[in-house]
């Protein structure tokens, strides 16, 4: 089945400690992205990776690190949490540019909290 | 930079009904793509219709039309006959035709189906 996996569905932490939330997909996408979303704000690009090594910065990119040494997989990284990044995060993959390769398929999100 | 802006927060109508969602956009490019998210209480992001710019038609999938307007940049959605399971939250979304990896959300309508 083709799908996005995103782990964990949900987290609670603690300011300061670092966390890793993992995405993989099994369609062969090039792009990659992570987006969060927040009550009255829609959903906001967090990073996003063109291929393998690519990546770049999305709207919210403030606290977040990411890496695509693999093109399944685009593993967000928290640092150094705090309060302001409890939100719930989406990880969308897409086939690529181009004309029907433009849809963006969504894991189940990551329901994060920062204490 | 490109924004959505959906004017409607929530929404209720009697099932079987028929609804319209409203969702206006900013660009200065002429080729885009635009669509429509249904993100039910499961939290998942679904993709519902998927309009091209440089097409004049409106898409229509099954129950679910849009009325384009380019000249107006208006992308509404309207669901026919609607059914409880078509309670969710729904959000309007822009790409652009090149370096459509980054979709622009609205902040979204809460549309709620009555028995």
């Amino acid at each position: 089945e083709a799908q996005v996996t995103q782990n964990p569905r949900y987290l609670i932490t603690v300011t300061g400690k670092k966390l890793t939330v993992t995405c993989s997909q099994n369609m062969n996408h090039e792009y990659m992205s992570w987006y969060r979303q927040d009550p009255g704000l829609g959903l906001r690009q967090i990073y996003y990776s063109m291929n393998v090594e690519v990546t770049d910065k999305g709207d919210v990119p403030e606290g977040y690190k990411v890496s695509r040494k693999e093109k399944r997989n685009f593993p967000l990284i928290l640092e150094s949490p705090s309060p302001n990044q409890t939100s719930l995060y989406f990880c969308a993959s897409s086939l690529g540019t181009g004309a029907n390769t433009d849809t963006q398929y969504f894991g189940p999100g990551t329901r994060l909290t920062v204490l | 930079a490109q924004t959505v802006t959906q004017s409607q927060p929530e929404m209720s109508v009697q099932e079987a009904e028929t609804v319209t969602l409203s969702c206006t956009y900013d660009t200065s490019e002429n080729n885009y793509y635009l669509f429509w998210y249904k993100q039910p209480p499961s939290r998942q992001m679904i993709l519902v219709i998927r309009q091209e710019a440089y097409k004049q038609q409106n898409a229509t999938e099954n129950r679910f039309s849009v009325n384009f307007q380019k000249a107006a940049k208006s992308f509404s959605l309207k669901i026919s006959d609607s059914q409880l399971g078509d309670t969710a939250m729904y959000f309007c979304a822009f790409a652009r035709y090149f370096g459509n990896e980054k979709l622009t959300f609205g902040t979204g309508t809460r549309l709620t189906i009555i028995p």
